[in-house]
């Protein structure tokens, strides 16, 4: 069964710093992964995705993720985090074949401080 | 950009009653799904849609759930009779063919009391 873990729960950084959040994956065949996030009150944005080809994607808002097969993780990366960057931020893994039927991992909660 | 817009944006109900999530998914889009999240934990998938009828359902998706296309633009979650554990943000999403990643709603707040 496929699953996704996201180790921090919070994360609080200082409005400037660079931002890494973390995300590990469990799946049996190459899978499809993104990253989405979601604001206060809004639904859940597509801030990125990997299927195939070069391991770093960019994505909208300045984030980036990398794929690494060895670790099986894809974590986010942001050189320098601006206020409304404060979200949650949830990694998924899905299957091309199943509809893109997407398992969630329990979400970071970003807070900028200023 | 095209969005999908969920109804009502909140909704509360009595436990026993029967409630009824609208959706209206991306116009192009072909395939449709339906995600809850219970406050504090995983969004977790539902339901999935395609060629009106379900492609894939989890086991979250019992016979106390429905979900259909009633015309060419919205996409429904019923739930028949409502617990107090179907207090949820409700999500609905489409996506369009090949690898298109999917498009999530606002989703619908669903308090059972």
């Amino acid at each position: 069964a496929q699953s996704v873990t996201q180790p921090d729960i919070h994360i609080t950084v200082s409005e400037g710093a660079s931002l890494e959040l973390r995300c590990n994956y469990s799946y049996g065949a190459t899978p499809y992964l993104f990253w989405y996030v979601q604001s206060p009150g809004q639904g859940l944005q597509l801030l990125l995705k990997y299927f195939s080809g070069d391991t770093l994607v960019q994505g909208i808002k300045g984030f980036e993720a990398e794929f690494k097969r060895s670790q099986s993780s894809f974590n986010l990366r942001k050189p320098s985090v601006h206020w409304s960057d404060a979200a949650e931020y949830f990694c998924a893994v899905g299957a091309s074949n199943a509809g893109n039927m997407l398992t969630f991992g329990g979400g970071t909660r970003l807070m900028v401080k200023p | 950009e095209p969005e999908v817009t969920q109804t009502p944006s909140h909704q509360v109900t009595q436990m026993g009653q029967e409630v009824i999530l609208r959706c209206v998914p991306i116009s192009n889009h072909l395939y449709f799904y339906w995600y809850r999240q219970i406050l504090g934990q995983k969004v977790e998938f539902l339901v999935s849609f395609y060629n009106n009828e379900i492609s894939e359902k989890s086991e979250i998706f019992d016979d106390q759930f429905s979900v259909e296309r009633p015309d060419g633009s919205n996409f429904t979650l019923k739930i028949r009779s409502t617990k107090l554990e179907d207090s949820a943000m409700y999500f609905c999403a489409s996506r369009g063919t090949g690898g298109s990643p999917l498009h999530f709603g606002n989703g619908t707040r669903l308090t059972v009391t």
